[in-house]
């Protein structure tokens, strides 16, 4: 089981949608990250926060949208995608310890747009 | 760029033999941590190797860092059908703690 908890679990969506993905960890990372996962490819980093601040994007398109409304929780608004961007969206937390940090992942929101 | 190789690409065992997989990295690292992904579902963070040469022991896995830092290799002795799954290195690019690069991932398949 996973502490970083995510909804919805599937979501299916048309181009010209508005939809939200939503994450929740109650573990006082400082740090939760947003990821994007093809099939049989590795994660791929998209967001990140550090202290609710958004410290690395990493090129993404406009059409996704993240928000950090508090050190718990982790959005990510989703609107005009393309078919293409279908994959399983990973949202992830994590601690440092000095040494590097620990990514917690949780299961995964897995979209389609159609 | 900074890049994250792993071969094999994919392999196959009878339950009962042993299993690598070799990561290298095209730069040094300060740290490489290793995950688990069972099919259709998430990564799970399995172990950080951080000293040159270091060796970590889990169980029936072998994680080893090398001398340079720069690859690391995973092996599980006497595979069972537990161990199915993709096995992805990760490490951070660059100086920063927050990007790590996955690398391409070895899957795993244990024919019973």
């Amino acid at each position: 089981d996973t502490e970083v908890t995510q909804t919805p679990k599937h979501l299916v969506m048309g181009m010209t949608n508005k939809k939200s993905l939503k994450c929740e960890q109650h573990m006082g990372h400082r740090a939760m990250y947003w990821y994007k996962q093809k099939a049989k490819k590795p994660p791929e980093l998209m967001f990140v926060y550090s202290y609710e601040k958004l410290s690395i994007n990493e090129s993404v398109p406009s059409r996704f949208s993240p928000e950090c409304p508090n050190s718990s929780l982790l959005n990510l608004h989703l609107h005009a995608l393309q078919p293409e961007d279908s994959a399983l969206y990973l949202c992830a937390s994590s601690f440092s310890s000095g040494e590097g940090n620990t990514i917690y992942f949780g299961e995964g929101s897995w979209l389609t747009v159609v | 760029g900074q890049q994250v190789m792993q071969i094999p690409q994919y392999q196959h065992v009878q339950e009962g033999e042993d299993f690598t997989t070799y990561c290298n990295s095209s730069t040094t690292l300060s740290n490489i941590q290793w995950y688990k992904q069972r099919p259709g579902g998430h990564p799970v963070f399995l172990i950080q190797l951080v000293k040159s040469g270091e060796v970590k022991k889990q169980k029936r896995l072998t994680f080893q860092f090398g001398e340079a830092k720069k690859n690391s290799s995973l092996h599980i002795t006497a595979t069972q059908t537990t161990d199915v799954g993709t096995y992805f290195c990760a490490g951070p690019r660059g100086s920063g703690t927050y990007k790590y690069i996955f690398g391409t991932g070895t899957r795993l398949k244990v024919l019973a």
